[in-house]
């Protein structure tokens, strides 16, 4: 699987959107893009994946580089309720029982 | 739907104490995984099943046992605890399409 960079912390003021960078450089062809969240010690939550073109479902968007060695998760109306650790993982979609963690983007969202 | 339990929430163990951490689901998903977290780290992958009867080992599989005899349930047996294995035990099903992981609520664990 791919290896992912993420910077370890992040602030966004509530109510603004929050971009959430992620480098994949080494991925290929058929690995997805996953993002998960953890909300302070409970169990990792969904939030989006992709393979090459852009996705959005009700808790976020995913902008993937033509080039696909980077992307960004967008949450459009960031509220204090996500505050959470954000990983990107990158995988093929028949490993996706056998996630890989980084450390994740630690986010803040300031009132 | 209860989605994915685990049981118990906390536990203290004693050094070569041996336990079983409980982990069911009532989504009929195939794939059943169990992870662990420790204190500032992502969480590392120990077993994982991908049905009834099939389990393989993930990145730290040592000091734990796993079994699958039925779809529902997936338990986590430490045969000898070790202060090692003091960590937060997530437990996650998917479905067959692997499009995402549903996670318990995590079992925290220390080994004294």
């Amino acid at each position: 699987d791919a290896k992912t960079t993420q910077p370890p912390s992040m602030d966004c003021a509530e109510g603004r959107a929050a971009n959430l960078p992620c480098n994949h450089s080494t991925i290929s062809g058929n690995e997805y893009v996953y993002w998960y969240r953890q909300i302070h010690s409970q169990g990792p939550q969904y939030i989006i994946h992709g393979l090459k073109n852009n996705e959005t479902n009700e808790m976020a968007s995913l902008i993937i580089t033509e080039d696909r060695k980077s992307s960004t998760l967008i949450l459009p109306h960031a509220t204090l309720r996500d505050t959470a650790v954000y990983y990107c993982i990158v995988l093929i979609i028949q490993g996706a029982q056998k996630l890989v963690f980084g450390q994740g983007t630690r986010l803040t969202i300031n009132p | 739907n209860a989605g994915v339990t685990q049981t118990p929430k906390f536990q203290v163990l004693k050094t070569g104490q041996s336990m079983t951490l409980q982990c069911a689901q009532d989504m009929n998903h195939e794939y059943m995984s169990w992870y662990r977290q420790d204190p500032g780290m992502g969480l590392r992958l120990i077993h994982y099943s991908v049905g009834a009867g099939i389990t393989d080992q993930g990145e730290v599989p040592n000091g734990y046992n796993v079994s699958r005899s039925t779809t529902e349930d997936f338990p986590l047996r430490l045969l000898s605890a070790a202060p090692s294995q003091t960590s937060v035990y997530f437990c996650a099903s998917t479905d067959g399409t692997a499009y995402e992981q549903y996670f318990g609520p995590g079992t925290r664990l220390t080994v004294t």
